[in-house]
């Protein structure tokens, strides 16, 4: 079993549709990490997660400790979204960084 | 199968000193190589990539430089460090769009 697992793989929506994307972790964490990639581009961060919930713009994350949970939300979907959405925790202990195998989403107009 | 290098895994460094850190991938040819960092309470940040060699794309202003001297070697350097240098630094590399992270060196300055 991987030590996160990201739900669902591929993801294909209509503009303006309600998206979600569920990260299960199984090990201790310092912090949750959901990174974005553009189709030929760099990984870019939008949100790091400790406890509860952050909001930025139409992008919402939040995170259950107890249940080793994080889900991202993309309200009014645009085609724009459309990219690997990629869950990640860490540092841990040994210092490494986990990385789920991403979520492809893909936004219809 | 392709395997990505890089060294050290942690350092200590005084503040003004040079850094270099090593990044290097075996069994594929000409491939997107990344630095990012995580600073302490902030998330992952794209700092270089490189399509090939010699090209260097910074995405943000910074103490730090990058260079590509050969097809699957990419070095990221400081002439004097920071002390907000300290973080946690990972390189990767890509030849479609998936990247493989390296394991990664964490960077105290003090």
């Amino acid at each position: 079993k991987n030590e996160v697992e990201q739900s669902p793989q591929n993801l294909t929506a209509q503009e303006g549709e309600f998206i979600t994307i569920n990260c299960s972790y199984s090990v201790g964490i310092s912090a949750l990490h959901w990174l974005q990639q553009h189709p030929g581009g760099g990984i870019v961060s939008l949100f790091m997660l400790s406890s509860g919930k952050k909001k930025h713009g139409r992008l919402i994350a939040t995170i259950n400790i107890q249940e080793k949970h994080s889900s991202l939300h993309i309200t009014a979907s645009h085609p724009r979204d459309s990219a690997v959405y990629i869950c990640a925790v860490g540092p841990n202990r040994d210092d490494k960084i986990i990385f789920g195998k991403g979520t492809r989403l893909h936004i219809l107009p | 199968s392709q395997t990505i290098h890089q060294w050290p895994a942690t350092l200590v460094q005084p503040v003004g000193s040079p850094l270099s850190l090593e990044c290097t991938v075996e069994g594929t040819s000409n491939p997107n190589l990344y630095w990012y960092r995580q600073a302490a309470g902030r998330g992952l940040q794209l700092l270089f990539y490189s399509v090939g060699i010699g090209q260097i794309s910074s995405e943000v202003p910074q103490n730090l430089s990058a260079s590509r001297p050969q097809d699957r070697q990419f070095i990221l350097s400081s002439k004097k460090l920071l002390l907000s240098d300290s973080g946690f630094y990972l390189c990767a590399w890509s030849v479609v769009v998936t990247q493989y992270f390296g394991p990664g060196t964490r960077l105290t300055v003090l």
